[in-house]
């Protein structure tokens, strides 16, 4: 049903590197999101997008990134990733009514 | 501020028995919408029930319902019939209804089926 695809689905990487989590989706959906996660936790939300060139952060502070140059892509970037950056990020999009979130599949980061 | 408070971390039901879920949430605004979603061990999440605060029935999708009391602010999800596949976190949200459209989650519930 929904089609927002997150790449990649896991990654490892070491402390100092650049990384940029992919989003996209093919609903023309205008708000986009982006939430973390800790194994069991709650979902936080560090980003989200209204459209085209509008980024906002979210209620749990980020060192992290977005952009939003297309409708159906809303990446996230984090310039050096650290250990406690480790955690699952989900992307969601919204519809218009009754504006229900579509999530990607995640992508879960370890930083060593 | 908008709050959604899930007071069970974790929850066991017998297979084919029916479970409740529960969830308040605080808001001072008359317009807000209520969200049920499964998280399963893969990590997606996916969409299970809406409430409008307006609607005048209970939402019901398949073998999910949500026992909506408005006085009481509560947003309660009632799976029927449990089967093993319903074994999850299950998560109850809000749409802010101050119209930024972000969405507030609780802490969520863990479900576990028992066949």
């Amino acid at each position: 049903e929904a089609d927002i695809y997150q790449t990649p689905r896991y990654l490892v990487i070491g402390t100092g590197k650049k990384i940029t989590l992919e989003c996209s989706q093919t609903m023309g959906h205008d708000k986009m999101y982006w939430y973390q996660q800790d194994p069991g936790m709650e979902l936080h939300l560090i980003h989200y997008s209204y459209g085209v060139n509008s980024t906002e952060k979210g209620d749990l502070s980020s060192e992290s990134t977005v952009s939003r140059i297309r409708t159906e892509h809303f990446p996230l970037t984090l310039e050096s990733a650290r250990p406690s950056h480790t955690s699952q990020y989900l992307c969601a999009s919204g519809d218009r009514a009754p504006a229900k979130l579509f999530f990607g599949s995640g992508t879960q980061l370890s930083v060593l | 501020a908008q709050k959604i408070t899930q007071t069970q971390p974790g929850m066991f039901v017998q297979e084919k028995e029916a479970v409740t879920l529960d969830c308040t949430y605080d808001t001072s605004d008359p317009s807000y919408g209520l969200f049920w979603y499964k998280q399963p061990s893969s990590g997606e999440m996916i969409f299970l029930i809406y409430q409008g605060s307006y609607d005048q029935q209970n939402a019901t999708e398949g073998r999910y319902s949500l026992n909506f009391q408005k006085a009481r602010k509560s947003a309660n999800l009632v799976i029927s019939a449990s089967q093993l596949g319903d074994s999850a976190m299950y998560f109850c949200a809000m749409r802010d209804p101050s119209g930024t459209y972000k969405y507030i989650f609780g802490t969520g519930t863990r479900l576990k089926v028992l066949a």
